[in-house]
């Protein structure tokens, strides 16, 4: 059980385009889905946290505007990276909570992002 | 600020022993602390959660100590094996679920 999905695995794409990526829990219904990026060899880098049908909550420093999240059901959350730049390139990962507070996350597999 | 400290150097062992991992944090209060494994190029998977209330949890071959007081968590994994060779990371929450990760610490097993 607690399987989180995201699609796709691995995107490359042009500077200037936009990119969404999806976050999907398989058997369970998350309540609160969490986003980080992670460079290499460094810490995971809580992003935004959303709750189903409620707008999300972006950490400081993240641009609301650059990292569209959407999270229309209880079994799926979108990130869309918009206006791409190189260095926004990436390993996204999203995570999913059955509740609200202190429980334990599901990590999705991640998604490398490359931005040319 | 909040700051999580893992064993910097990569941490080498032989098959059969116990490795042991630290997890040192300052300038915050959790309500809780878990333990991931992540191995390259994948998300993190869930091994253990530890309110602050407790002080020791057990899972199979793993165990993770929490003391509120030192601002320390031991996370052991006993009877090694090279499968369990992996980056492992440590994670601080509060009550709203919000996750601070230390920047893990990279556990080789040789048979």
């Amino acid at each position: 059980g607690a399987v989180v999905s995201q699609h796709p695995s691995w995107v490359i794409c042009k500077s200037g385009t936009s990119v969404k990526i999806e976050c999907r829990s398989l058997d369970f219904q998350a309540t609160t889905m969490f986003w980080y990026r992670q460079f290499p060899k460094q810490s995971l880098m809580l992003m935004a946290t959303s709750n189903e049908g409620s707008k999300a909550t972006y950490e400081q420093g993240v641009e609301k505007d650059k990292f569209l999240i959407n999270h229309a059901s209880l079994t799926l959350s979108t990130l869309t990276v918009t206006s791409a730049h190189p260095e926004d390139s990436s390993f996204y990962i999203c995570s999913a909570s059955h509740s609200q507070g202190a429980n334990e996350q599901y990590f999705g597999p991640g998604t490398r992002l490359t931005v040319t | 600020s909040q700051k999580i400290e893992q064993n910097s150097e990569a941490l080498n062992i032989q098959e059969g022993k116990t490795a042991t991992l630290t997890c040192n944090y300052t300038n915050y209060s959790p309500a809780y602390l878990q333990w991931y494994r992540q191995d390259p190029g994948r998300g993190p998977v869930f091994l253990l959660l530890i309110r602050e209330n407790e002080k020791e949890k057990r899972k199979e071959r793993l165990k993770v100590t929490f003391d509120t007081t030192l601002k320390q968590s031991l996370f052991h994994i006993t009877a090694s094996q090279p499968a369990d060779s992996a980056t492992y990371l440590c994670a601080l929450g509060n009550q709203g679920g919000k996750l601070i990760f230390g920047q893990g610490t990279e556990l080789s097993v040789k048979p």
